[in-house]
């Protein structure tokens, strides 16, 4: 079993639809939790951070984490075309480099 | 605007040919940095751990004599991956923290391609 797991997708939805993209994680040691976007030939971009169970907004977007289920979850709310891109989950115990999802390919449709 | 900065961003070369990629903090010093690789349709993984004045942290199934990492200053990590082959052909990319509890912001990475 994969530290991480997430579902690489593609996942194509209509323009203004909401977004849900997860991921799942059996190491329970990871204290913190992140969303990255990546577009093709770039470096991932920082989105949301997160450290305790709950949600997170900031603007369209809003991170939920789930200790008890390991589970996190990142919505984005009226989804636009330039959100089309890879959005990989990324977790992180104490100090240590970052444990990454395989990514999710996400399509926003005009 | 942004944190760290990678060059370079595109590299071709021949088999048995060494190539030093740099990472710059360009906001904070930085203690540590993290080279991560990524190869096609797969996710990024974790390389090492680059630490400003000692040895680098390798994690395991990655060759310490193959990719020299050096952190000879707070805003300065080099990667060289020595006599590489085409197997190497990847996507490596690092990254900086501010510290404990803070998040990793990467750079654009760089494009090795191995003839």
């Amino acid at each position: 079993q994969k530290e991480v797991e997430q579902d690489p997708g593609p996942l194509s939805v209509p323009e203004g639809a909401i977004v849900s993209l997860n991921c799942t994680y059996s190491n329970s040691a990871f204290q913190y939790f992140m969303w990255y976007r990546q577009y093709s030939r770039k470096g991932p971009e920082l989105l949301m951070y997160t450290y305790s169970s709950g949600n997170k907004e900031d603007g369209r977007f809003t991170a939920q984490v789930d200790k008890s289920s390991k589970y996190i979850s990142l919505f984005i709310r009226d989804s636009q075309p330039s959100d089309s891109a890879t959005y990989l989950c990324a977790m992180r115990r104490g100090a240590d480099g970052l444990t990454f999802g395989k990514g999710t390919h996400l399509i926003i449709q005009p | 605007g942004a944190v760290v900065s990678q060059h370079p961003s595109r590299v071709i070369c021949k088999s048995g040919t060494s190539v030093k990629i740099e990472c710059r903090s360009l906001d904070f010093q930085a203690t540590t940095m993290f080279w991560y690789r990524q190869f096609p349709k797969q996710s990024l993984m974790l390389m090492a751990t680059s630490n400003e004045g000692s040895k680098a942290t390798y994690e395991q199934g990655v060759e310490k004599d193959k990719f020299l990492i050096n952190h000879a200053s707070l805003t300065l990590s080099t990667l060289t991956v020595t006599s590489a082959h085409p197997e190497d052909s990847s996507f490596y990319i690092c990254s900086v923290s501010q510290g404990l509890g803070q998040p990793q912001h990467f750079g654009d990475g760089t494009r090795l391609s191995i003839l």
